[in-house]
């Protein structure tokens, strides 16, 4: 079976920088994805890693351990417009198919 | 990013009539599209993966007669929720495999269903 566990809610300072975790356990990996959700809108691509490490793209990173099942998103000097979902979404072997874990609602405050 | 459309992107209907979706990858050609249901406050669910050129891949519990998916072309994939009923109402949302950044699917954004 597969599980992906993202914690629910988070709540940050605007300015400062958060750090999502998301624990997997899958039957297969081919690669982990992040993408952000603003609440009645589709989900857009954040971040890709298939490789242990960390991949920073702009005020966004993200880390993945595969031998811990673990990854994280940092976002630094967070935005206002930085509260959305972020949703961890795993890739199986076969098929292309990824699952998504529950997200993780992130609140921005002055 | 790639981009990925979706029409309509909001849709009111009958109990019992039909409704066709579509999707659309716009800048690159995608052999492989996904279709997705979010109800609120949840995550996304997979229903079935869309291949061209050939039969759909259903999920389990998603019943392929009512979420008819037709894939004719490298570029567009759509669903037709047959004989609605309010239970079917929903955010559906379709994805298109690029293959040329890791294969991340790309996302449309959304047809949000209402049955009555």
């Amino acid at each position: 079976g597969q599980n992906i566990d993202q914690p629910t809610e988070m709540t940050a300072t605007e300015g400062a920088i958060v750090q999502i975790n998301c624990t997997y356990q899958t039957s297969g990996f081919n690669g982990l994805f992040w993408y952000q959700q603003h609440a009645g809108e589709a989900p857009t691509f954040l971040s890709y890693n298939v490789l242990d490490g960390l991949e920073e793209k702009g005020r966004f990173s993200s880390f993945l351990s595969r031998s811990k099942g673990y990854s994280y998103l940092l976002l630094k000097e967070l935005q206002m417009k930085d509260s959305a979902s972020y949703l961890c979404a795993v890739r199986g072997l076969y098929g292309n198919k990824l699952v998504f874990g529950a997200g993780t609602i992130l609140r921005v405050k002055s | 990013g790639a981009v990925v459309s979706q029409h309509p992107s909001r849709v009111i209907c009958k109990s019992g009539t039909s409704v066709k979706i579509e999707c659309r990858s716009l800048d690159f050609q995608a052999t492989t599209m996904f279709w997705y249901r979010q109800f609120p406050k949840q995550s996304l669910m997979l229903m079935a993966t869309s291949n061209e050129g050939s039969k759909a891949t259903y999920e389990q519990g998603v019943e392929k007669d009512k979420f008819l998916i037709n894939h004719a072309s490298l570029t567009l994939s759509t669903l037709t929720v047959t004989s609605a009923h309010p239970e079917d109402s929903s955010f559906y949302i379709c994805s298109a495999r690029d293959l040329r950044v890791g294969e991340t699917q790309y996302f449309g954004p959304g047809t949000r269903l209402l049955v009555l």
